[in-house]
């Protein structure tokens, strides 16, 4: 069945860096655009950013630009978010999510934690 | 920026019908998608494109989109609708994705 499932996710103190994966299945990964939303506790949704089919365009929340890159490997199915400069209210779960105007199929979420 | 406002909370009876608003500049002239997240679980596409529903979604849900307001209509509400909605938009700017910050329904 359609399926993404992220993972990566933890404890890290600020200033630190992580990866998360979404590995996808069920479906033709390369041909559809990929998203990253997060949502810090008893917050709402908050979209991070969105890679093309081909990985040649990418865009990204003003708040990450320069600390986090998306990225994708098609050949592995699987889609990447690397965070650096980790901040405090980085903290949320984090979901991967198919499409490009509108996410059909979301992830489970991995769960990114930033505290000293 | 673009911004995305609905109602913090919505109530309803069971068998009722409930309303949710997400007011934005124009809207009418973008096209509007929302999402169902239960507690504990990712959100769910209920709604895409304004009125168009995914495969398994009850006909319960609908959309509509004009002016500076978009909706979302649950008919016959059930308990099992209650969650939290949220709607979502492409930025007319072309290279951002915007969310209303949430509404939850909460049923009677």
């Amino acid at each position: 069945q359609v399926q993404l499932v992220e993972s990566g996710g933890g404890v890290v103190q600020p200033g630190r860096s992580l990866r998360l994966s979404c590995a996808a299945s069920g479906f033709i990964f390369s041909n559809y655009g990929m998203h990253w939303i997060r949502q810090a506790p008893g917050k709402g949704l908050e979209w991070v950013a969105v890679i093309s089919h081909d990985g040649n365009k990418k865009y990204y929340l003003d708040s990450v630009k320069g600390r986090f890159t998306i990225s994708r490997d098609n050949s592995k199915n699987t889609l990447y978010l690397q965070m650096n400069s980790l901040r405090t209210d980085d903290t949320a779960a984090y979901y991967c999510a198919k499409g490009w105007f509108y996410f059909d199929i979301w992830g489970q979420g991995a769960l990114v934690t930033v505290s000293s | 920026s673009y911004v995305l406002t609905q109602p913090p909370s919505v109530s309803v009876a069971p068998g009722q019908t409930a309303r949710i608003t997400c007011a934005g500049n124009n809207i009418g002239r973008e096209n509007v998608h929302w999402y169902q997240q239960k507690p504990g679980q990712a959100p769910v596409l209920v709604v895409y494109d304004d009125t168009d529903r995914p495969s398994g979604v009850p006909e319960r849900f609908s959309g509509s989109n004009s002016g500076n307001v978009a909706t979302l209509t649950i008919s016959r509400v059930e308990d099992g609708d209650e969650a939290d909605y949220y709607c979502q938009v492409w930025g007319s700017s072309g290279d951002r994705v915007i969310f209303g910050g949430g509404t939850k329904l909460t049923v009677l």
